[in-house]
């Protein structure tokens, strides 16, 4: 089974903090991906990344920044978290390609963040 | 833009059918997508159309509708356990890009 681990499942945070959310898959899987996600908005494409050191903005990357140093890792930063901040993150990753069950992503739990 | 509709909210009994609707409107398609998702749960995949038609797997069937930008999932004998949000999505032909829907929360009621 593919396995996505997300290091935290709660984090409290103080206004102007930086924040790191880290991420690691175990299934090899070129593509990762970071979203937050909000009650009525569903998920929201943060940042994403089909290579290590390659990274691409999503829909909502302001306010943050991602890393991805080895394929398995792929970190969520917010270099000066907000209130508005405050939201469910979540992270999956996919095999390359688009034919069939590549199309899938896989999730990890999920970070509940609040900033304070 | 590119945007993804669906219910907010479905409420059905146990053992009915309930079928959840989406339309979407994408710069790109690469196919159509539907995940699960449980209160503070992860969301997880249940089915893919890249092809106009139904596809089934066991209790859950997905249908596409390429030309009418339409999809559905159907939800047939429905459990308690199928209380949950669900989501449509599209891969676009960027091929790295998936759009998800607002999610349509399904209640089961006895």
């Amino acid at each position: 089974d593919v396995k996505v681990t997300q290091s935290s499942r709660y984090l409290v945070k103080r206004t102007g903090e930086k924040v790191f959310l880290e991420c690691v898959q175990d299934m090899d899987h070129e593509n990762m991906f970071w979203y937050r996600q909000d009650p009525g908005l569903g998920l929201r494409l943060i940042y994403f990344s089909y290579d290590v050191k390659m990274k691409e903005k999503g829909d909502i990357p302001e306010g943050y920044s991602v890393s991805r140093e080895k394929k398995e890792r792929f970190s969520l930063i917010l270099e000066s978290a907000s209130t508005n901040q405050t939201s469910m993150y979540l992270c999956a990753s996919s095999p390359p390609g688009t034919s069939g069950r590549k199309n899938i992503q896989y999730f990890g739990a999920g970070t509940r963040l609040s900033v304070l | 833009g590119q945007s993804l509709e669906q219910p907010s909210e479905v409420t059905a009994v146990e053992g009915a059918i309930v079928q959840i609707n989406c339309t979407y409107q994408t710069s790109g398609f690469y196919g159509l997508s539907w995940y699960q998702q449980h209160d503070g749960g992860a969301p997880t995949f249940l089915s893919y159309n890249a092809l106009d038609g139904l596809e089934e797997t066991g209790r859950f069937s997905s249908f596409l509708s390429r030309s009418d930008s339409y999809g559905y999932l159907l939800l047939q004998e429905l459990q308690m356990k199928d209380s949950a949000s669900y989501f449509c999505a599209v891969r676009d032909t960027g091929g790295f890009k998936t759009i998800f829907g607002a999610g349509t929360r399904l209640f089961v009621k006895a």
